[in-house]
């Protein structure tokens, strides 16, 4: 079955990077995203990986991924108090499963 | 230049009633979503359309209705609501690219429903 699992909760300081991790289970997924929660708002697509990739990066984010152990993660280096939000992974096999989110607090 | 839109921002009402969610998109997407997100900012899917068809039909009482006028709307009916009901509702949209297939959600700002 589906599942996405991710830890729930992350503080980093101002100025460190900041590492998000997920976990999923359906092999066959084709996109792996990465998704932003700011308090009272909708879901923002930050970035998304094709499951033939090891790695991508943009800006200040870098994503790898680990088809072998179905591992994703989110590198986002230089964290701001901007980047404090929820952060979530979600998996496309047929269609996207959202994982619980991680809140990313930043510490001035 | 919304791009989607949903209408109320927060909902207030008592146990027994009957309610409308609205959503619209201005994207010219192909298929909408509505997401539950409970207290504990899980978010699970309930409903999935694709060109006014429903495609994705998750768990979710008989109470939810979803509607489709039309590709760019996507509605959600709730009859006799409980307490449980009560969450962010978040509407979403997105297009298969041909190129990609990439399928990226955008999201509504969503709706805080709040049963009393």
């Amino acid at each position: 079955g589906e599942d996405v699992e991710q830890s729930l909760f992350l503080s980093v300081r101002e100025g460190d990077s900041s590492v998000i991790n997920c976990t999923y289970t359906d092999s066959s997924s084709t996109y792996l995203y990465w998704y932003k929660q700011e308090p009272g708002a909708g879901l923002q697509l930050l970035t998304y990986i094709f499951s033939n990739m090891d790695m991508k990066q943009d800006q200040r984010l870098t994503v790898l991924l680990n088809k072998k152990d179905k591992h994703l993660s989110l590198r986002i280096a230089d964290t701001q108090t901007g980047d404090s939000a929820i952060y979530f992974c979600a998996e496309r096999p047929t269609k996207v499963t959202f994982g619980i989110g991680t809140k990313l607090q930043v510490i001035p | 230049d919304t791009a989607v839109s949903q209408t109320p921002k927060y909902l207030v009402t008592q146990m027994g009633n009957d309610k409308s969610i609205k959503c619209e998109q201005n994207l010219g997407h192909d298929t909408m979503y509505w997401y539950k997100q409970d207290s504990k900012k899980f978010l699970k899917i309930m409903f999935s359309y694709n060109n006014k068809e429903l495609i994705i039909n998750e768990t979710v009482p008989n109470r939810f209705s979803p509607k489709s006028p039309d590709k760019a709307h996507l509605n959600l009916h709730i009859n006799s609501l409980e307490l449980g009901d009560s969450a962010v509702y978040f509407c979403a949209s997105s297009q298969a690219r041909r190129a990609t297939l990439s399928y990226e959600q955008y999201f509504g700002p969503g709706t805080r429903l709040t049963v009393t």
